[in-house]
């Protein structure tokens, strides 16, 4: 057990929709990361957030957007969905910042569009 | 682009076997390479991880090797089990961002 929760475990949403995931990081930890898993792929970095900023984004559109709370727990928000972001959302949580090692994992949300 | 290239795509292995996973870079500027092992439905776990400074860390049966001047680095499983089975990732950082490696499925046979 990591310590990182993530909610919920599965959601099946309309294309078009929105939907909202959430994370709760590991104690004592203030930076949340979030990937997006496709099936037989690896993790692709979405974006991070670090004391409640967004610190760094990968290559996904504005339609995915973030927030981290003064807990440091995360939402990842996806508007206009489409199927191909049909995958598995992972949330890692690590400690201090910028040039932080150590990434704990939840056991994601599986989205699924149709 | 694949900025860590992982291979074999998937390794079949009898029990107590040492299956080996090799991973390939490019970028200079990534200073950690962490390996991840994830069962289905499962995020990935922390299994062992090293610095480019060393040349190998090992941590129970699970043992990377990092070649610097090649820009690779591997993951050996001693004695393998069957409940070593799963997907393996191998990974490297960069600032404050991870990239992945593609998965190596590993099924261990009893």
């Amino acid at each position: 057990e990591t310590g990182v929760t993530q909610s919920p475990t599965h959601l099946i949403k309309t294309r078009g929709q929105q939907v909202t995931l959430r994370c709760s990081s590991q104690s004592g930890h203030n930076t949340v990361s979030w990937y997006q898993q496709a099936l037989g792929q690896g993790p692709q970095f979405i974006f991070q957030y670090y004391r409640e900023e967004e610190n760094g984004r990968g290559n996904f559109p504005p339609r995915f957007s973030g927030l981290q709370f003064p807990n440091y727990s995360s939402e990842l928000n996806v508007n206009a969905l489409e199927l191909d972001d049909s995958a598995l959302y992972l949330c890692a949580s690590s400690g201090g910042g910028t040039g932080n090692t150590e990434a704990f994992f939840g056991q994601g949300t599986r989205l699924t569009v149709v | 682009q694949q900025q860590v290239k992982q291979s074999p795509q998937s390794l079949i292995v009898q029990k107590g076997g040492i299956p080996i996973i090799n991973c390939a870079y490019e970028n200079t500027a990534f200073d950690y390479f962490p390996w991840y092992q994830q069962f289905p439905g499962k995020g990935p776990a922390l299994l062992i991880a090293i610095r480019p400074d060393v040349s190998e860390k090992k941590e129970g049966r699970f043992t990377i090797s990092f070649n610097k001047s090649a820009k690779q680095f591997s993951l050996h499983i001693m004695d393998s089990q069957p409940g070593d089975s799963a997907t393996y990732f191998c990974a490297a950082r960069t600032g404050n961002q991870f990239y992945f490696g593609t998965g190596t499925s590993l099924t261990v046979i009893p």
